[in-house]
């Protein structure tokens, strides 16, 4: 399978604990994309890179967030002291620069975060 | 970031029969995609269409935009119960990559 892959599937961590998500995207796109999402609601953008440049982040990613992309090629999302409101399905998605359908992003299964 | 926002948020119909569904937004977009997402098979990306487009087809899937009227709408024809998803617009605003989703409309198709 080439699709997008994200490790672990499921978490469960204590309150103030520290987690580490990772993301492999398609092999050959370069951009890459963190979203989250809590039920009912749809996706929130959390992060973008293109090659290893982190180029957007969004307002709700608190300095407790932070993401890394160091070889342009697999990334990973950490979240430091966790709290409950981060309990969340966490997404990678990823998607080409240039040509038809760079714009068309492919998610991985997400990361199911349980914080108690 | 703009929102947009998916209506109705539930869709019971018989298979066979079509499903509309809807997205309304409020500022300027570079582009506007459908995404179906279910249990089994996470986020999938459907059809993207293009601010200067009004109208796309893929298989049995016809998607319109009206952008004067900042919005969306999405046909789904011959339902099948595999249809049974959520499904979300996104948009993409001029000058950025991050897509922006609604709520999504749950579809339920009935065999």
């Amino acid at each position: 399978d080439t699709g997008v892959s994200q490790n672990p599937r499921h978490k469960i961590t204590k309150r103030g604990q520290n987690v580490t998500f990772r993301c492999d995207p398609i092999s050959e796109h370069n951009r890459l994309y963190w979203y989250r999402q809590t039920l009912g609601q749809g996706p929130e953008f959390l992060t973008y890179f293109q090659n290893e440049a982190q180029l957007e982040k969004s307002r709700l990613l608190s300095d407790r967030f932070s993401a890394e992309r160091p070889k342009g090629s697999f990334s990973t999302l950490e979240i430091q002291r966790t709290e409950q409101g981060d309990s969340a399905m966490y997404l990678c998605a990823s998607s080409l620069r240039w040509g038809t359908g760079s714009d068309e992003q492919y998610f991985g299964p997400g990361t199911r975060l349980t914080v108690t | 970031s703009q929102q947009g926002e998916e209506d109705p948020q539930a869709l019971s119909i018989q298979e066979g029969e079509n499903a509309t569904m809807n997205c309304s937004y409020k500022t300027s977009i570079n582009n506007l995609q459908w995404y179906r997402q279910n249990s089994g098979r996470g986020l999938v990306h459907l059809i993207l269409i293009r601010s200067n487009e009004r109208e796309k087809h893929s298989g049995r899937l016809r998607v319109t935009l009206d952008t004067s009227k900042k919005s969306s709408s999405l046909l789904i024809t011959a339902s099948r119960a595999a249809d049974t998803a959520s499904y979300f617009c996104a948009l993409r605003g001029a000058g950025s990559y991050q897509l922006t989703f609604g709520k999504g409309t749950k579809l339920s198709v009935i065999p």
